[in-house]
């Protein structure tokens, strides 16, 4: 079964880049990826989604390996606002668009 | 403005009662999900339907109801027969074909209380 795997917390400086990992061994050809944020008693806000190149976007940018085994979000500059719950998503294309999130990754930011 | 609406945002419920959260769409999806999620944890699937008159169980079914009479509507029915049902819910919807893509709309969520 598709899984995605995300570490549990991290932090980052205010106005320095922020790398945010997930891994997704089991990913087949036409499942997509996506990253969605998500602050307490809210819904998950967008925040960028690829299939094999890289992507950018004002938010942010994706990087997603070759193998596309696993990808990065990242962030260039952090603010305090983006201090959220990050989750990597899978779509699954194949499968009419079931979704599979990863365990999601609490980014805390210090001024 | 296309979206994904919820309702209702908070919902209480007694002992032994169903109850119904919705779940409307009117971006033309083809996709519509139910996720619980606890505090501090992550987003577990409930149910999920890829087209009208057609839904499947996710990893915590048990306890719920769903149904799909509309492309536009994916109703959630908390049974009493779930046994722990305080939670955040949250709806979702998304395009598999045509030019809706592969999108993903989330909407605000509603909280259930068990009182």
């Amino acid at each position: 079964d598709a899984k995605t795997t995300q570490p549990n917390s991290m932090e980052s400086n205010e106005e320095e880049p922020v790398h945010l990992p997930c891994n997704h061994s089991t990913i087949s050809g036409t499942d997509y990826i996506h990253w969605y944020r998500q602050l307490p008693s809210q819904g998950p806000e967008y925040v960028i989604h690829g299939l094999t190149s890289n992507v950018n976007n004002r938010m942010a940018s994706l990087a997603i390996a070759e193998d596309r085994k696993s990808s990065t979000l990242i962030l260039h500059r952090a603010t305090l606002r983006d201090a959220a719950v990050y989750y990597c998503i899978l779509f699954l294309y194949n499968q009419g668009g079931k979704l599979i999130f990863g365990q999601g990754t609490e980014l805390s930011v210090k001024p | 403005d296309g979206g994904i609406t919820q309702s209702p945002k908070y919902l209480f419920r007694k002992e032994g009662q169903n109850v119904t959260l919705s779940c409307e769409q009117n971006l033309n999806h083809d996709a519509m999900y139910w996720y619980r999620q606890d505090p501090g944890q992550g987003l577990r699937l409930i149910y999920y339907s890829q087209i009208v008159n057609d839904f499947q169980k996710g990893d915590i079914a048990e306890g719920y109801s769903v149904s799909r009479e509309k492309k536009e509507s994916f109703p959630l029915t908390v049974t009493s027969a779930q046994k722990n049902p305080t939670a955040f819910y949250l709806c979702a919807s998304s395009g598999v074909r045509g030019l809706s893509g592969n999108t993903i709309y989330f909407g605000e969520g509603s909280w259930l209380t068990v009182v």
